[in-house]
């Protein structure tokens, strides 16, 4: 089955930085990659994704970037506000039928005022 | 705006109750998921239901049962659970559940369910 590592576990960045999470994925099958932000008590929220026929998507400070060859793709957040604290979620899915969203295991990230 | 909605928000079981959880979504979505999660992990996917018809059991023990008695609703029974099984449940929806599509999925608010 699918394997989805992702790295950094914690993340602190000044508020106005930069914030790069990184994940990679095992099945070179899987073609649907979405990114969750969770806070605490909340639900998973998702803020962007990505299929595998594209190679960078982005939606105001949020981008995702995705390298199929090296099975790897990034989340980034641009001029990070404190309200961007959160845990986020990469996740990795296979073609068919109702899609099994295989998960990474979360960065928390920390935006500091 | 998307919504999925759950029910309860919190539920305090026994080992020998029997309880149900329900989710409930009217986006027209044709997929709805349960996951489990754990605190400090990711969700965990239980069951997927495809138009109305159990698709996927990820080897969940039989002490909880999945129900879909519509498009739109979707349940959880639960019985003779265990203080391990405590955790938040989510439920997720997404549009279309054909062979070859890859839709967003959309989740609830969950049921923090705690076994006592």
């Amino acid at each position: 089955g699918e394997n989805v590592e992702q790295h950094p576990s914690t993340l602190s960045v000044q508020e106005g930085d930069s914030a790069v999470i990184k994940c990679t994925y095992s099945d070179s099958a899987s073609n649907y990659f979405p990114w969750y932000k969770q806070e605490l008590g909340k639900r998973p929220q998702l803020i962007i994704d990505i299929r595998s026929n594209v190679g960078e998507k982005k939606d105001q400070r949020i981008a995702v970037t995705l390298n199929k060859t090296a099975k790897h793709f990034s989340l980034h957040i641009t001029e990070t506000q404190p309200e961007d604290s959160a845990v986020y979620f990469c996740a990795a899915s296979i073609r068919g039928g109702a899609n099994n969203l295989f998960f990474g295991t979360g960065t928390r990230l920390t935006v500091i005022p | 705006d998307t919504e999925v909605t759950q029910t309860p928000k919190h539920l305090v079981m026994g080992m020998t109750n029997k309880k149900s959880l329900k989710c409930e979504q009217h986006m027209g979505h044709r997929a709805m998921y349960w996951y489990k999660q754990k605190a400090k992990k990711p969700p965990e996917l239980m069951f997927v239901y495809s138009y109305e018809k159990l698709s996927i059991n990820e080897s969940v023990p039989s002490r909880f049962s999945p129900e879909c008695p519509n498009s739109s609703l979707l349940n959880l029974h639960l019985h003779a659970l265990q203080p391990e099984d405590s955790a938040l449940y989510l439920c997720a929806s997404s549009q279309d559940a054909r062979l070859d599509s890859n839709q967003p999925q959309h989740f609830g608010d969950g049921t923090r369910l705690s076994i006592l």
